[in-house]
């Protein structure tokens, strides 16, 4: 069965410094990975996702994730925090046959002035 | 105007009552999901549709059931709402057409059960 975990429910950074949010998935076949990002009372939005075109994959604000099939991961990461990135964070898995999105449990970015 | 459209986005009812909460889309998509946010938890699957006559449950169906009215249109409704039912529900679409692989989301529904 798929799974996915999020390392860290919350993870705190300085404005400018390196984010790194972890994500590993269970497959038995090729997954599809998600990141997506929820504001405070809004809905998920996709930040970037993992189809088979390219391990290293950008999405908007600044961010990408890198597939690691050795390591089952899918981390994201930004190079330097921004205020506006603070946020919850979601993972998500899809395997290519099927079309259930299967979620992990979220980390909440707080970013430091 | 959104493409996944929620309503209610708040909802606070009483321990018992039947509620329905609404999805509605014009993105043209067949697949169609419901999923209750925990905090904690993530996102949890509770039903999904591939198309208007397929309903599927997903890990958390009990307590719940949908109706799939048209395609545009996917319903979730709590039959006697009680209050470990409080959370934030969204619906969710995709298609199956190809090269499309993400879901697109509501605004979510904020649902009380007192």
């Amino acid at each position: 069965a798929q799974s996915v975990t999020q390392l860290g429910s919350h993870v705190s950074v300085s404005e400018g410094a390196l984010v790194l949010l972890r994500c590993n998935y269970s497959s038995s076949v090729p997954p599809y990975l998600f990141w997506y990002v929820q504001y405070p009372n809004q809905g998920l939005q996709l930040l970037l996702k993992y189809t088979s075109a390219a391990t290293l994959v950008k999405g908007i604000n600044g961010f990408e994730a890198e597939f690691k099939k050795s390591e089952t991961s899918f981390h994201l990461t930004k190079p330097s925090a921004h205020m506006s990135d603070a946020a919850e964070y979601f993972c998500a898995v899809r395997n290519s046959g099927t079309y259930k999105y299967i979620f992990g449990t979220g980390t909440r970015l707080k970013v430091l002035a | 105007d959104a493409d996944v459209t929620q309503t209610p986005r708040n909802r606070i009812t009483k321990t018992g009552k039947r509620i329905m909460l609404e999805c509605s889309q014009t993105k043209g998509h067949d697949r169609m999901y419901w999923y209750r946010q925990d905090p904690g938890l993530g996102l949890r699957l509770i039903y999904y549709s591939f198309d208007v006559k397929d309903i599927n449950k997903g890990e958390i169906s009990d307590g719940y059931s949908v109706s799939r009215q048209a395609q545009a249109k996917f319903s979730l409704s709590l039959e006697s709402a009680i209050p470990n039912q409080t959370a934030l529900y969204f619906c969710a679409t995709t298609s199956s057409g190809s090269g499309n692989t993400e879901a697109f989301f509501g605004q979510g529904t904020r649902l009380t059960v007192v």
